[in-house]
């Protein structure tokens, strides 16, 4: 597609919950990234994937967060066991290896 | 490890004004800097970036020059626009040439009034 394509825009879902959030980069791109966006912690890194390199998870705060990334392409953000400190805008990005970074419109995750 | 500081908004100026947003790093190497910019209701856009020491990037009349000496990156704009009204975070790369995560400052709210 023209841009990086996040699914879904807004999740709402209750504590102690699942959630998936999906990610689909811009064609080619071969790095992709996932930031968290949260009030009071402003643009957090939470993990980074290289072509088949081992992914950088130096930014996921627990291990209920997971990412995994298939084919190269499109990844998927898990987190397990919702808190309401989970509630922020999930961001996913993408670029080339020497090239900018292009950022999705976000998902908007409220646990409530 | 590598950190952005980037003056507290909000900033609130009126129509024409110049605009100044501080922003200064901490990195081990040489990042490249950037600054971006989230209009209300919409993603994190690149607004421009520089990759080397004493490079200048602009765009829509926004200008910031890398300065290693001070390990500055500051934003200015000689007259702002209401349109111009919008978050902005400055961010570095902590590898130039290649891809690598981004590390971004708290961000700065401009209110541009008429």
């Amino acid at each position: 597609g023209a841009g990086v394509s996040q699914s879904p825009s807004n999740k709402v879902t209750e504590k102690g919950k699942d959630v998936e959030l999906r990610c689909d980069p811009i064609s080619g791109h071969t790095a992709l990234y996932w930031y968290r966006q949260s009030l009071g912690q402003g643009l957090e890194f939470l993990i980074y994937f290289q072509g088949n390199s081992a992914p950088d998870k130096s930014g996921l705060p627990s291990d209920r967060f997971s990412a995994e990334r298939t084919g190269g392409s499109v990844s998927t953000l898990t987190i397990q066991r919702t808190q309401q400190e989970d509630s922020a805008v999930y961001l996913c990005a993408s670029s080339y290896p020497q090239g900018t970074t292009f950022f999705g419109q976000g998902t908007r995750l409220t646990v409530v | 490890g590598d950190s952005v500081t980037q003056m507290e908004g909000p900033v609130t100026l009126s129509e024409e004004a110049f605009l100044t947003i501080n922003c200064t790093y901490t990195a081990t190497g040489y990042p490249s800097l950037f600054w971006y910019v989230q209009y209300p209701g919409e993603g994190l856009q690149l607004l421009l970036k520089a990759t080397k020491a004493d490079d200048k990037g602009s765009n829509k009349g926004f200008e910031a020059t890398y300065r290693k000496e001070t390990t500055s990156f500051h934003l200015e704009k000689g007259s702002v626009q209401v349109s111009d009204s919008a978050v902005y975070f400055c961010a570095l790369s902590g590898l130039t040439g290649t891809a690598s995560k981004l590390t971004f400052g708290t961000g700065t709210r401009l209110q541009v009034t008429l």
